[in-house]
């Protein structure tokens, strides 16, 4: 079975400070990869995904992922955060039409 | 832009109630999914539908049920509501058409005493 290992339970950071977030999966076949993020009292939506060619994405945000196959990782990155990104993001993996194997998450606190 | 309601935001139920959550999409996707969220453990997969009538259990199915008789429409189902069912419950949807991404709900925070 795919699993996602997110390794930072909870970071803390400063405004404008440069922000990466692990993640690894455990399947080593085709995959699809996803960042979602959750702001406080809101709905889980899309960062960015990943399912072929460049394998560095932009998402919203200012957010970007890199996609490293030998590694099997997909970190998050931003340059320079803000008080707004406070919230929790969740690296999830599938395969084809499989449902969605997600990490247990990371919470962000950019304090100012 | 893809919609997907659940039917309460807040939901206390007692021990032994049965409990059902409703979940609605308005974006014809054919995959649904219930999830359940609770602090350090992530998002964890209870049951998935992929066409009406058709269900399929995820990692932690024990105590729960689904039902899907309409395309748009999927309902996890509590039969015997426990206190270690008390979590943050979760709807989505996606479609095959759009690479599998999912759209969530806004979740129902269920408390059950």
């Amino acid at each position: 079975a795919q699993s996602v290992s997110q390794h930072n339970h909870h970071v803390i950071l400063s405004e404008a400070a440069s922000l990466e977030l692990g993640c690894n999966y455990s399947y080593g076949g085709t995959v699809n990869l996803f960042w979602y993020v959750q702001y406080p009292g809101q709905h889980l939506q899309l960062l960015l995904k990943y399912f072929s060619g460049d394998p560095l994405v932009k998402g919203i945000k200012g957010f970007e992922a890199e996609f490293i196959k030998s590694k099997f990782s997909f970190n998050l990155r931003k340059p320079s955060v803000q008080w707004s990104d406070t919230a929790e993001y969740f690296c999830a993996v599938n395969t084809g039409n499989t449902p969605l194997v997600f990490g247990k998450g990371t919470r962000l606190s950019v304090i100012a | 832009d893809v919609k997907v309601t659940q039917s309460s935001r807040y939901l206390v139920k007692r021990t032994g109630e049965k409990v059902f959550l409703e979940c609605v999409q308005d974006m014809d996707h054919e995959n649904m999914f219930w999830y359940r969220q609770d602090p350090g453990l992530g998002l964890r997969l209870i049951y998935f539908s992929y066409d009406v009538k058709m269900k399929e259990k995820g990692d932690i199915p024990e105590g729960y049920s689904v039902s899907r008789e309409k395309k748009e429409r999927f309902s996890l189902i509590l039969e015997s509501a426990s206190t270690n069912q008390t979590s943050m419950y979760l709807c989505a949807s996606s479609s095959v058409r759009m690479e599998n991404e999912q759209f969530f709900g806004p979740g129902t925070r269920l408390t059950v005493l």
